[in-house]
This record gives structure tokens, C-alpha cells and sequence, in this order.
């Protein structure tokens, strides 16, 4: 099956710095991204979804200039957590599907983010 | 409004006793509908896609089956590795994509 990879897993941060994490489609191109954020015991909250090349798309009420998306490639997304506070420590998902018409969404492992 | 509901929120078996998890869903329309596994601190598993109402789909002890307002994934003989959370998701045909908050699901040697 398809493998999407994170960077980095775990990643402790003091408050007012950002953080970059990295979504990586390993054996296939992906058209399209999705990042996710998931409280504990919650489903997924969709972040904002990304086709390569162009801008990312938000969900209301995800900060646009908080929470920076970039997709460079077809196997690369990154999202970046600027000005990072406590209450943005989470568990941040990616995923990706190659052609729309296929429709699976394949999931990295995530990168659990703590805010200190 | 676009929304899917999973039932039961929480499920505890004992090894051997089958059972179903459901996901009822209400879209304009339907692409796809997708089942997955996810185990705590990890990302979701992809299981199955459905594409059309009266579709199946096996593998292993489970089976996974689509109407026109609901899917249900059935686990037979579950054992204790089958403890996980299963999350049920929709397509649009807007593509636009609805996850479900999941069934918890425990079980017991």
C-alpha cells in the first residue's frame, strides 16, 4: 500500500517559537494533502487540504497565518506552527491521495507537538 | 447538512464474540466511503473503500458493507489485536471528505 511518512514523530517546543513538520508521499506522487489535528480520544479535525503548487485551502476557524502550508512538491508537504502556544500542543496528522478519482486518503504516523 | 455518525461509541468484546460497528451517513452524494484503523499515538490505517450501495469487502475477520445510508463493519471472532479505534469516512461528490469520531473498540482475552 501506499506510505506516507512525518518528520519528526515527537517534538517538544518552548512557547514562541515554531515548529515545521514534514509529510512525505514515499512511494507515490500526491496531488493532494490533508492536515489534520486530533485531540486526545477525538476524531480528526481537518486542518486544511493542499494541491501542489498551489495555495492551501482552510477550514473555518484554522489560522491561516498561524498554521503555514506548504506544498512544493507532489511528495512533500510541510506545515508550520508559528508562534506556537501551549494550547497548540496536539497530535498533527497529514495524509494524502494520489489522483483524486482514487479517492483513499493514506495517513502518516503523525507528530505529537507539545508546547511548553 | 453533510454528516456521519458513528454508533456505538464504545464497544467491549469478548474474544470470539462477533459483532458490527455502524457509520449512517447523510451527503448530497456519495463517492466513497472509507473505513479505518487507528491504534492510540498512531496514524490511521486505511481498511476498505466502498463505492456503491450493496458492496462488500473482506479481509481477515473483518467485512465491510455499504447501503444507501449506512455502513457496517463486521468483526468475526474478533481477537485482542483487533483493540482499536475504527473511524468511518465519506467522500462527496463535492469532494469534500467527513470522518466520523470513531468506535472504541476493546477486546477482552
Amino acid at each position: 500500500g501506499a506510505v506516507v511518512s512525518q518528520h519528526p514523530s515527537r517534538v517538544i517546543c518552548k512557547s514562541g517559537t515554531s515548529v515545521k513538520i514534514e509529510c512525505r508521499s514515499l512511494d507515490f506522487q500526491a496531488t493532494t494533502m490533508f492536515w489534520y489535528r486530533q485531540f486526545p480520544k477525538q476524531s480528526l479535525m481537518l486542518m486544511a487540504t493542499s494541491n501542489e503548487g498551489s495555495k492551501a485551502t482552510y477550514e473555518q476557524g484554522v489560522e491561516k497565518d498561524k498554521f503555514l502550508i506548504n506544498h512544493a512538491s507532489l511528495t512533500l508537504s510541510t506545515l508550520t506552527v508559528t508562534s506556537a502556544h501551549p494550547e497548540d500542543s496536539s497530535f498533527y496528522i497529514c495524509s494524502a491521495t494520489a489522483v483524486l478519482e482514487d479517492y483513499e486518503q493514506y495517513f502518516g504516523p503523525g507528530t505529537r507537538l507539545t508546547v511548553t | 447538512e453533510d454528516q456521519v455518525t458513528q454508533s456505538p461509541e464504545a464497544l467491549r468484546l469478548q474474544e470470539g464474540e462477533s459483532s458490527s460497528l455502524n457509520c449512517s451517513y447523510t451527503v448530497s452524494g456519495l463517492r466513497g466511503l472509507f473505513w479505518y484503523r487507528q491504534d492510540p499515538g498512531k496514524g490511521p490505517e486505511f481498511l476498505f473503500t466502498l463505492y456503491s450501495a450493496g458492496e462488500e469487502k473482506e479481509k481477515e475477520r473483518l467485512k465491510a458493507t455499504l447501503t444507501k445510508k449506512e455502513s457496517f463493519l463486521h468483526i468475526t471472532a474478533p481477537k485482542p489485536e483487533d483493540s482499536a479505534t475504527y473511524l468511518c469516512a465519506v467522500l462527496s461528490t463535492g469532494n469534500q471528505f467527513y470522518f466520523g469520531t470513531g468506535t472504541s473498540l476493546t477486546v477482552i482475552p
